[in-house]
């Protein structure tokens, strides 16, 4: 079955400073890839989805890259702010609909 | 639109029980989902439907859990007996199909099984 790994640590920035989160899978093949902001207490909300065949998005301070033959995706937040503290999911799907979810990272952001 | 709304938010029960949790999602979206989340094994999804029809129940734990779409503006999951190790997070997601783009999560009913 799919294995979707995450950064297996919490990651603490300064703010002000870029964070980069990853998301490694294997034994998988997936046409879609999204990534969501969990805080405490609430449900996932929607960030960001890639396509296998884009290599980046972007939307606002957050951008994401696809490698397909990395099997990786890297999620980056530019100019952080202590408001971006939450947990970060990543999600792959092959069909677009139902979608497998890594165990995500915490980021905190330090003023 | 008020999202995905999932009741009740919290419930404790004990081991044996009956459990029933209910979700509402968007309305005009096709596909449903149920998650359930822990800190072990993170988000895993049990069962979605599109158009209210079952598609994929693989992941439902065992035949203990079982779930219902009557129609486009309700699902339930139904645990039963329930067992402490049942204690979770659900939750309920719902989206249009539009590869991933609009995919909603409620707010989560959290199951406590003393």
């Amino acid at each position: 079955s799919q294995k979707i790994e995450q950064n297996s640590e919490a990651l603490n920035i300064q703010e002000g400073k870029t964070a980069t989160l990853t998301c490694n899978y294997t034994n998988y093949s997936p046409a879609y890839l999204q990534w969501y902001r969990q805080d405490p207490g609430r449900g996932p909300v929607f960030l960001l989805l890639i396509r296998e065949n884009e290599k980046e998005k972007r939307k606002e301070r957050l951008k994401v890259t696809f490698d397909t033959t990395l099997k990786q995706s890297l999620f980056h937040i530019t100019a952080s702010q202590p408001a971006d503290s939450a947990t970060y999911l990543c999600a792959l799907s092959n069909t677009g609909n139902q979608f497998y979810f890594g165990t995500g990272t915490s980021l905190t952001v330090i003023p | 639109d008020a999202g995905v709304i999932q009741s009740p938010r919290h419930e404790v029960t004990e081991m044996g029980q009956e459990v029933t949790l209910r979700c509402k999602p968007i309305s005009g979206h096709d596909y449903l989902f149920w998650y359930r989340q822990t800190m072990m094994r993170g988000l895993e999804l049990l069962i979605y439907f599109n158009n209210n029809v079952p598609i994929d129940d693989s992941g439902m734990p065992e035949d203990r859990f079982s779930a219902k779409m009557p129609n486009a503006s309700f699902s339930t999951l139904k645990i039963q007996p329930s067992e402490p190790r049942d204690s979770a997070v659900y939750f309920c997601a719902s989206s249009l199909g539009r590869q991933g783009q609009d995919y909603t999560f409620g707010s989560g009913t959290r199951l406590t099984v003393v």
